[in-house]
């Protein structure tokens, strides 16, 4: 079956540096993929989208790649804060969102 | 807006018992959903609904109903309780290709 997985349970970096999550997924029908924000507590929160004609997409802070030959999306954090901790959650959209198992990243100060 | 609000935030049911999650949302989004989420794990789709009057099954719909009489209201309710079924649920709404979760209701079955 499909399925979108991430690559690390848990990312641990230094305050100001830069954090790449990884993702991989099996599905090559996904028509887009969506990067999520999960802080403790809390439900889910849109960080970014792509679509799968697109290679990379940035928004603040925030870039998504997107590599169709291998499968694989990563989310790239610039100048990581101590408010990026959470947990960040990949999906696949196939008709419906598939959702990887989750990395915590851990900003240290 | 209050976006998608979801009642009660914590629940302890035992075993047998029903019981419904409330899910609201006042953003006049069409499409809503209901996920679970256990430890260690992703979100996983149990029901969701297109609009008023129109429901499906996601991944794991079983033990789970739901129905959509109004755009704004999506329960959830689980018909006898099982252990199996503790876990924390959101309610989502969407617009486009954004989805906009709830807090969640933690759910635990004795």
């Amino acid at each position: 079956g499909e399925s979108v997985g991430l690559h690390l349970p848990t990312l641990s970096v230094q305050e100001g540096d830069n954090s790449i999550i990884n993702c991989a997924y099996s599905n090559s029908a996904s028509d887009y993929f969506i990067w999520y924000k999960q802080e403790s507590g809390k439900g889910p929160q849109f960080i970014i989208d792509i679509r799968s004609n697109m290679d990379k997409r940035q928004g603040q802070r925030v870039t998504v790649l997107l590599n169709k030959t291998v499968k694989h999306l990563s989310l790239q954090i610039a100048a990581t804060q101590p408010g990026d901790s959470a947990v960040y959650f990949c999906a696949g959209h196939t008709g419906k969102l598939i959702f990887g198992q989750g990395t915590t990243l851990q900003v240290k100060p | 807006n209050a976006g998608v609000t979801q009642t009660p935030k914590f629940q302890v049911l035992k075993t047998g018992q029903s019981m419904t999650l409330q899910c609201a949302q006042d953003m006049n989004h069409e499409y809503m959903s209901w996920y679970r989420q256990d430890p260690g794990m992703g979100l996983r789709l149990i029901h969701y609904s297109v609009g008023a009057g129109i429901t499906d099954q996601g991944e794991v719909p079983n033990g789970y109903n739901v129905s959509r009489s109004t755009t704004e209201d999506f329960p959830l309710r689980l018909l006898s309780a099982a252990p199996s079924q503790t876990s924390v649920y959101f309610c989502a709404s969407s617009f486009a290709r954004t989805q906009y979760f709830g807090p969640g209701t933690r759910l635990l079955v004795l």
